[in-house]
C-alpha cells in the first residue's frame, strides 16, 4: 500500500524563522515521483517540486529547500527566514512510475502560519 | 494562458438536487482527475480519465459520475447530493495518464450540500 503522512497538522512560527515541513512516505515500488504542492489561502494548489526516486540530491530553490532521504523515506521541506507570504497549507504527495496512471497520493497537509 | 478552469467556484445547494461542476484545460492534456479535499485526509482521487475513450474510479467514486465526451471537458456530476459530499474539489490535467509531468490543477469548487 501507498502512504503519505504528513505528522504535523499545523505549524506557527515567527518571520523570519526557519521551518522543515515534514513528509513520512510509503511504498513497495522502488521507482516513483515525490511532489510538494502549495495551498496559499485562496485555496488553489501550486506545484513547488517533483524529486524522483533516484535522485537523492537535495535541491535549493531560493529560501526554499527539500531533503530527499530514501534511507529513512522522508522528503522533507525547508523554509529559510519565512515570511508571512508563506503561510499556506502544504501538501506532500507520492506517485507510482510502474503500471500506474497518474494518480497523486496526497498527504494531510500541514497548515503553516508565518506571523510578523 | 495555460490553465485548468472550474465552475462554479462556490455552491450551496441542497440534498438530492442534480449539480453538475465543469472542468475545462486548454493545455491538450490527454488526462484528466477529480480530487476531493477534505480536513485531515488531504486530496482524495474520485474519477479519472487517461483520454477521450478511459474513465476509471479512483478512491471514493461513490455518489459521483464522470463524462469525457470531448478532450478538454471533464464535468463531475452530483445526481443527488448529500451532506457528505459537501467538500472542497478539485480538476487536474497533465500531459498523460502514465507519465511524470505534474498535474496542473484548477482554482477548486467549494461545494456545500445543505
Amino acid at each position: 500500500a501507498q502512504k503519505v503522512t504528513q505528522a504535523q497538522t499545523e505549524i506557527s512560527v515567527v518571520e523570519k524563522e526557519d521551518v522543515t515541513l515534514d513528509c513520512v512516505y510509503e511504498t513497495r515500488d522502488t521507482t516513483y515521483y515525490l511532489f510538494w504542492y502549495k495551498q496559499p489561502p485562496s485555496g488553489e494548489l501550486v506545484f513547488l517540486i517533483r524529486r524522483n526516486s533516484f535522485d537523492e540530491q537535495n535541491e535549493i530553490s531560493g529560501r526554499y529547500s527539500w531533503n530527499f532521504q530514501k534511507s529513512t523515506s522522508s522528503f522533507n521541506f525547508t523554509i529559510t527566514a519565512s515570511q508571512v507570504v508563506d503561510s499556506a497549507v502544504y501538501f506532500c504527495a507520492l506517485r507510482r512510475i510502474s503500471g500506474g496512471y497518474n494518480k497523486l497520493i496526497f498527504g494531510a497537509g500541514t497548515r503553516l502560519a508565518v506571523h510578523p | 494562458e495555460a490553465q485548468v478552469t472550474q465552475n462554479p467556484r462556490y455552491l450551496i445547494t441542497v440534498t438530492g438536487k442534480k449539480l453538475t461542476v465543469t472542468c475545462s484545460q486548454n493545455m491538450n492534456h490527454e488526462y484528466m482527475s477529480w480530487y476531493r479535499q477534505d480536513p485531515g485526509l488531504g486530496l482524495r482521487q474520485i474519477y479519472y480519465s487517461m483520454n477521450v475513450e478511459v474513465t476509471d474510479k479512483g478512491d471514493v467514486p461513490e455518489g459521483y459520475k464522470v463524462s469525457r465526451k470531448e478532450k478538454r471537458n471533464f464535468p463531475l456530476i452530483l445526481e443527488s447530493p448529500s451532506p457528505n459530499q459537501t467538500s472542497l474539489y478539485f480538476c487536474a490535467s497533465s500531459e498523460t495518464g502514465t507519465g511524470i509531468q505534474p498535474q496542473h490543477f484548477g482554482d477548486g469548487t467549494r461545494l456545500s450540500i445543505l
